[in-house]
């Protein structure tokens, strides 16, 4: 069973650009979320998707969005980029989300802003 | 709001050494309780997990208790090897569909 895939690898973008992540979450999984690490801040959540719909949300600003597909597959935007949104960004699905079904996370995409 | 502490690291030890990592809580419910691994330049994992007071999570030779009283869940292995180098995560997910709250990891060094 294929785990849960993240593209790209690895990103280096301009301070002012925008960028999109994808998520392609394990087979049958229809929850998705997405987590923001740092060395200074550790795991810091920005959203989590079921059925399409964005059901929780953490303390980011509004240049942080996110989507979900019918196919559960997930994309993660990211406006007006800033030197500090240099990160890891980690998703990571579920079956149903919530806090009886697991999380199995990706490898993450590591965004570098210049 | 619910929190979760860690001993800072990073943490080093010989091979065979016993391993404590402390990781306490602050919610204002009964949380589940987890702890996740993530080895270099990969995701986390679920290494275990406990869903009430004095459940014992247990994985790999790791074991965790939920201590209510103390608000700790603090991780133990009684013998580490170097493939057990990694950073370890303490996490908690109050009720419902709350997402995961992670303490800020520790990193675990273990040498031959």
């Amino acid at each position: 069973k294929a785990g849960v895939t993240q593209t790209p690898r690895y990103l280096i973008k301009t301070r002012g650009q925008q960028v999109t992540l994808s998520c392609s979450p394990i087979s049958g999984h229809r929850s998705v979320s997405w987590y923001q690490q740092t060395p200074g801040q550790g795991l810091q959540f920005l959203f989590e998707y079921f059925s399409e719909t964005q059901r929780n949300k953490g303390n980011f600003p509004g240049r942080f969005s996110g989507r979900q597909f019918s196919n559960s597959r997930s994309e993660m935007n990211v406006s007006t980029l800033e030197l500090g949104d240099s990160a890891l960004y980690l998703c990571a699905s579920s079956l149903v989300g919530g806090r009886d079904s697991p999380l199995h996370f990706g490898n993450g995409t590591r965004l570098t802003v210049t | 709001g619910d929190s979760v502490t860690q001993m800072e690291g990073p943490v080093t030890l010989s091979e065979e050494a016993f391993l404590t990592i402390n990781c306490t809580y602050t919610a204002t419910g009964y949380p589940s309780l987890f702890w996740y691994v993530q080895y270099p330049g990969e995701g986390l994992q679920l290494l275990l997990k406990a869903t009430k007071a004095d459940d014992k999570g247990s994985n790999k030779g790791f074991e965790a208790t939920y201590r209510k009283e103390t608000t700790s869940f603090h991780l133990e292995k009684g013998s580490v090897q170097v493939s057990d180098s990694a950073v370890y995560f303490c996490a908690l997910s109050e009720s419902g569909n709350t997402p995961l709250v992670f303490g800020k990891g520790t990193r675990l060094s273990v040498i031959a």
